[in-house]
């Protein structure tokens, strides 16, 4: 099941902070953030295991909600550098050990 | 270390054509995942494999693509008789053992386009 992920779009001034939102309808057993630049790989930011663990470098983290079968970014004082699409990719519990399910991505925007 | 490796970046194609995408994972990954991207849409799975075997195909077409990864030399996805539908970005990632808490290293993509 493709995890929805929201807002679809976010634009954001210089310094400013922002929540990116990844669910998923079946339990999570791992959710795996990546940054894509237009053109780009995808980048591999962080991976959050079950066991609501919260990560993080810098200025962006991340936790992980079981219970509410849920992952957030987190992205504080926003770096033009920041701009990019945002995908979270989960493994379900009970499903393959390799095989990544993607959202359909959050645009952000970070305007100077 | 270089990273994952794909070629060509940019493939345009005449439909009937074939198509033929190389992944290069990154020194010391013996695991290739394809994943397909089409505009303003998400990452779609489609074919795992190790070295000389295909592990999970499922997400991939049952007709006209093939995928593999040799003992020797890149993964080669390979789209036979290409229609215009095939028209996506195409991701290989690599990572050293297939578990959920690897990471999954992405190449720069092959643009494919079919005319």
């Amino acid at each position: 099941q493709q995890p929805v992920q929201s807002p679809q779009a976010v634009i954001l001034r210089e310094g400013e902070d922002a929540v990116i939102n990844c669910s998923s309808s079946k339990a999570l057993y791992s959710v795996h953030w990546y940054r894509q630049k237009h053109g780009e790989a995808p980048v591999f930011l962080m991976i959050l295991l079950k066991g609501g663990e919260q990560k993080g470098h810098e200025k962006i983290s991340a936790s992980f909600n079981e219970k509410k079968q849920q992952s957030s970014l987190y992205l504080t004082a926003s770096q033009l550098s920041y701009s990019g699409t945002y995908f979270c990719g989960t493994h379900n519990s009970g499903g393959s050990n390799y095989k990544l399910t993607f959202g359909k991505g959050t645009l952000l925007t970070v305007n100077p | 270390n270089a990273g994952v490796m794909q070629n060509p970046r940019h493939l345009v194609r005449r439909r009937g054509q074939e198509a033929r995408l190389r992944c290069s994972p990154m020194k010391g990954h013996s695991h290739v995942y394809w994943y397909r991207q089409l505009p303003e849409e998400g990452l779609k799975f489609m074919v795992y494999l190790q070295k000389e075997n295909i592990i999970d195909e499922s997400g991939m077409p049952k007709e006209r693509f093939s995928a593999e990864f040799p003992k020797e030399g890149p993964s080669i996805l390979r789209i036979q008789q290409v229609v215009r539908g095939d028209s996506a970005a195409y991701f290989c990632a690599s990572s050293p053992i297939g578990a959920i808490q690897e990471t999954q290293y992405f190449g720069p993509g092959t643009r494919l386009l079919v005319l």
